[in-house]
């Protein structure tokens, strides 16, 4: 089974941090995705990431990056963290279309 | 401009009956849809898939229909069971972009 890994479960930072969220896949997958839920909301795509050192903005960019230097790894930054960004991020990975596999989420509270 | 919609935040089903979840979007472009299921704490897991050439498809359980011309799916789960009590949520793609675009969610109660 593929596994996508999250760095941590829970984080609680404060308003100005930059923060990092980790993610790594174990499955060689090209394709990997940052996503928020939030209440109401649903999920939403923040970036995504077809191959090494590329990137693409999704839907709600504003106030993050991405880093992508190794296949099996998709980090999310934080530049300055504010209230609005607390959230449950998920990250996930794929090797063709549709094919999601989902982290279990990191819940961030930024104070 | 939320392209696909669950207009039912809350679901509440007795076990055995039939749990009917919906779902809506607004993109005529989007050819494949898709369901996951999400529990607390846990990462969306894949349950079940339609192609737009497609009006239905069955698992077990678990069986999407998709009218086309209403931009409308729906996931039917018969019989529904209390393990089934999670967030579902909807997710279309169009052709060749890989990336998908999830609804709200729908949270399914399954009562005893």
């Amino acid at each position: 089974d593929v596994k996508v890994t999250q760095s941590s479960r829970y984080l609680v930072k404060r308003t100005g941090e930059k923060v990092f969220l980790e993610c790594v896949q174990d499955m060689d997958h090209e394709n990997m995705f940052w996503y928020r839920q939030d209440p109401g909301l649903g999920l939403r795509l923040i970036y995504f990431s077809y191959d090494v050192k590329m990137k693409e903005k999704g839907d709600i960019p504003e106030g993050y990056s991405v880093s992508r230097e190794k296949k099996e790894r998709f980090s999310l930054i934080l530049e300055s963290a504010s209230t609005n960004q607390t959230s449950m991020y998920l990250c996930a990975s794929s090797l063709v279309l549709y094919g999601y596999t989902f982290g279990s989420g990191t819940r961030l509270t930024v104070v | 401009d939320q392209q696909v919609k669950q207009n039912s935040p809350s679901l509440s089903v007795q076990e055995g009956r039939i749990s009917i979840l919906n779902c809506d979007y607004t993109n005529s472009m989007f050819d494949y849809f898709l369901w996951y299921k999400k529990y607390p704490a846990e990462g969306p897991t894949f349950l079940i898939s339609i192609s737009s050439i497609k009006d239905k498809n069955e698992d077990g359980r678990f069986t999407v229909f998709l009218n086309k011309s209403a931009k409308h799916l729906s996931l039917h789960i018969v019989p529904s069971q209390p393990g089934d009590s999670a967030v579902y949520f909807c997710a279309a793609s169009t052709g060749t972009a890989s990336k998908l675009t999830f609804g709200t969610g729908t949270r399914l109660q399954v009562t005893l």
